[in-house]
């Protein structure tokens, strides 16, 4: 893999659902995976950095794992609610400089 | 609350013309970065800084230049607008390590 790779592109639920989004990313060089949620007509907001092999993050509803020696974090959300419907990006640090490669994001609609 | 403010939240120009984007935050971070976001493209980073004065290219900086010359206000300069350019801007900033914390974009539109 020689970029960040998030699947799928789009996804519909229905609430109360449980889903989850991988993103993929070369596990060479790593130095941290960040994963942040974008909200229509808002700044994207940072929900985890993550840096250690096999971190297990949670906040909230909203939980992610990591594996660096494979290359992917997953992001998971029990429960939907339509609040969650966002754009759910996730981006690898590369370089010393904390220089951020993103994904082109997974799109989550929620509906009742 | 720590913030990241953009100057403008819509923007019109003419191909052609020198368009300035302008980012302040108020958390003394050192690095500052610069993203367009375009549909199926995700952000992409345009430019990026990590100290005052000192800037590094992205990955798509042909046709934009940066300026920091204090640590709170990384300017995004767009030499001579053209209609490619047409694109949500985005502007954030960190610490050496941390998550980012974006402005709520710039949507410029190139006529």
């Amino acid at each position: 893999i020689l970029n960040v790779e998030q699947s799928p592109q789009s996804l519909h639920v229905q609430e109360g659902d449980s889903t989850n989004f991988t993103c993929s990313f070369p596990s060479s060089n790593f130095y941290a995976l960040h994963w942040y949620r974008w909200e229509t007509a808002k700044s994207p907001e940072a929900l985890f950095v993550m840096t250690l092999n096999g971190d297990e993050k949670k906040k909230g509803r909203i939980s992610a794992t990591l594996n660096t020696k494979e290359g992917y974090s997953y992001l998971y959300i029990k429960g939907s609610q339509p609040e969650d419907s966002a754009t759910y990006l996730c981006a690898r640090i590369t370089g010393t400089a904390s220089k951020l490669t993103f994904g082109t994001g997974t799109r989550l609609q929620v509906t009742l | 609350d720590v913030k990241v403010t953009q100057s403008s939240r819509y923007l019109v120009k003419r191909t052609g013309e020198k368009v300035f984007l302008e980012c302040v935050q108020d958390m003394d971070h050192e690095n500052m970065f610069w993203y367009r976001q375009d549909p199926g493209l995700g952000l992409r980073l345009i430019y990026f800084s990590y100290d005052v004065k000192m800037k590094e290219k992205g990955d798509i900086p042909e046709g934009y230049s940066v300026s920091r010359e204090k640590k709170e206000r990384f300017s995004l300069i767009l030499e001579s607008a053209s209609t490619n350019q047409t694109s949500m801007y985005l502007c954030a900033s960190s610490l050496s390590v941390g998550g980012y914390t974006f402005g709520s974009g710039t949507r410029l539109t190139v006529v």
